[in-house]
């Protein structure tokens, strides 16, 4: 089973501002990373995958990978309340599994 | 249908007894998964169905747990003898390529 640490939060950040979101694995031959949003009372969605190593933005979330050191962040730029969630980090090797993080909460405040 | 259904949706059932989750994936996504979410926690792997593959069931907490997937399209999750450490959402997800996971609403399971 692959492990995938996350700082459980909660996260609090000003509206506008930019949210750090970081996360550890520990089976070196991973190969896909994925970041899910889930709102509260919800299920989980996914919003970015990462694949090589640097980065990878899309709108306003920039996904970061660094093999070596085993660590993918993601980063959400001018925080918006509607980010308020909880970002789960996923990762798989060579298969279908794919192993969940804890989580960390966000909270943007207005 | 558009996404992943799951139903029910609710089960409240009394300790003891079996209940069955059933999960309709994305029509044409190969792998199916099953993952069980405790309030405030992450998501625990229990079991996947990857097309005529046999299915991963190292998640899977108990012989009490099991899952089919007919057809290669709909599954359905079992839980006999419950338990009240079984009560959590159970979540069903459907890909087609690897981590590219879409989920359904989930199954609030509780028991009494």
């Amino acid at each position: 089973q692959k492990e995938v640490e996350q700082n459980s939060g909660p996260l609090s950040v000003p509206e506008g501002a930019i949210a750090s979101l970081n996360c550890t694995y520990s089976d070196r031959g991973s190969q896909s990373f994925f970041w899910y949003r889930q709102y509260s009372g919800k299920s989980p969605e996914l919003i970015m995958s990462i694949y090589s190593n640097g980065d990878k933005e899309d709108g306003r979330f920039t996904a970061q990978l660094n093999k070596a050191s085993q660590y993918v962040s993601l980063l959400i730029r001018d925080s918006q309340p509607s980010d308020s969630a909880t970002y789960l980090c996923a990762v798989s090797g060579n298969d279908y599994k794919l192993s969940f993080g804890a989580g960390t909460t966000v909270t943007v405040r207005a | 249908g558009a996404g992943v259904s799951q139903s029910p949706s609710n089960k409240v059932t009394e300790k003891g007894k079996d209940v069955e989750l059933r999960c309709d994936p994305i029509s044409g996504h190969t792998a199916l998964y099953w993952y069980r979410q405790s309030l405030g926690q992450g998501l625990e792997f229990l079991i996947y169905f990857q097309g005529n593959s046999a299915p991963d069931k190292s998640g899977l907490p108990s012989d009490r747990f099991s899952a089919e997937r007919t057809g290669g399209s709909v599954s359905t999750l079992t839980i006999q003898r419950t338990q009240q450490e079984d009560s959590a959402v159970y979540l069903c997800a459907s890909s087609r390529g690897i981590g590219e996971l879409f989920f359904g609403e989930g199954s609030r399971l509780t028991v009494l």
